[in-house]
């Protein structure tokens, strides 16, 4: 295990439902990370929190809204996803949000729009 | 912005065979990562160079930055079924305290046995 968990695992959602995705960090990091996975497009960066401010929103569309409350927790809330938005959602952390630090992820929620 | 390319995409290979990918950034790097994510796993991390020319190795597993450090190479002697899965690289590049890290498009490998 990384130290890093995610849940749930697996989420079904329709169109108009409200989702939030969880991820906790029990390294002592103080940079997380969210990417999307999907097959078009590898390993997509979408939020930066450096110490619980963002630092680096990657043009991600409203409906997906992050939150980090401190620097062990890090959501993902979801509201009127479209089914392109089906991926696999990975959480990341570091020690910094510097290039050189070792990012360590968690195992990711499997995410299904219909 | 900041681009890392990886080839070749998929790679199918005996067992037993080498496999090599090749990363290949658009601008100088200040260190690169590799990274292996397992069929239906997650990405962990397996090494990090930073010196200019800089070869490391791990088992089967040869690690190379390149001298002009915009590109990269992972090498496995060998291969085993083991070793499946997906290899990314993942550049770093900034100023420091304003560094990024960006991902490569990765490579998949298959083994067959």
């Amino acid at each position: 295990e990384t130290g890093v968990t995610q849940t749930p695992r697996h989420l079904v959602m329709g169109m108009t439902n409200k989702k939030s995705l969880k991820c906790e960090q029990h390294l002592g990091h103080n940079a997380m990370y969210w990417y999307k996975q999907s097959a078009k497009k590898p390993l997509e960066l979408m939020f930066v929190y450096n110490f619980k401010e963002q630092t680096e929103n990657n043009s991600v569309p409203s409906r997906f809204s992050p939150e980090c409350p401190n620097s062990s927790h890090l959501f993902l809330h979801l509201h009127t996803l479209q089914p392109e938005d089906s991926a696999l959602y990975l959480c990341a952390s570091s020690l910094g949000s510097s290039g050189g630090e070792t990012q360590y992820f968690g195992p990711g929620t499997r995410l299904l729009v219909l | 912005g900041q681009q890392v390319m990886q080839i070749p995409q998929y790679q199918h290979v005996q067992e037993g065979e080498d496999f090599t990918t090749y990363c290949n950034s658009s601008t100088t790097l200040s260190n690169i990562q590799w990274y292996k994510q397992r069929p239906g796993g997650h990405p962990v991390f397996l090494i990090q160079l930073v010196k200019s020319g800089e070869v490391k190795k791990q088992k089967r597993l040869t690690f190379q930055f390149g001298e002009a450090k915009k590109n990269s190479s992972l090498h496995i002697t060998a291969t085993q079924t083991t070793d499946v899965g997906t290899y990314f690289c993942a550049g770093g590049k900034g100023n420091f305290g304003n560094e990024k890290l960006t991902f490569g498009t990765g490579t998949r490998l298959t083994i067959i046995p």
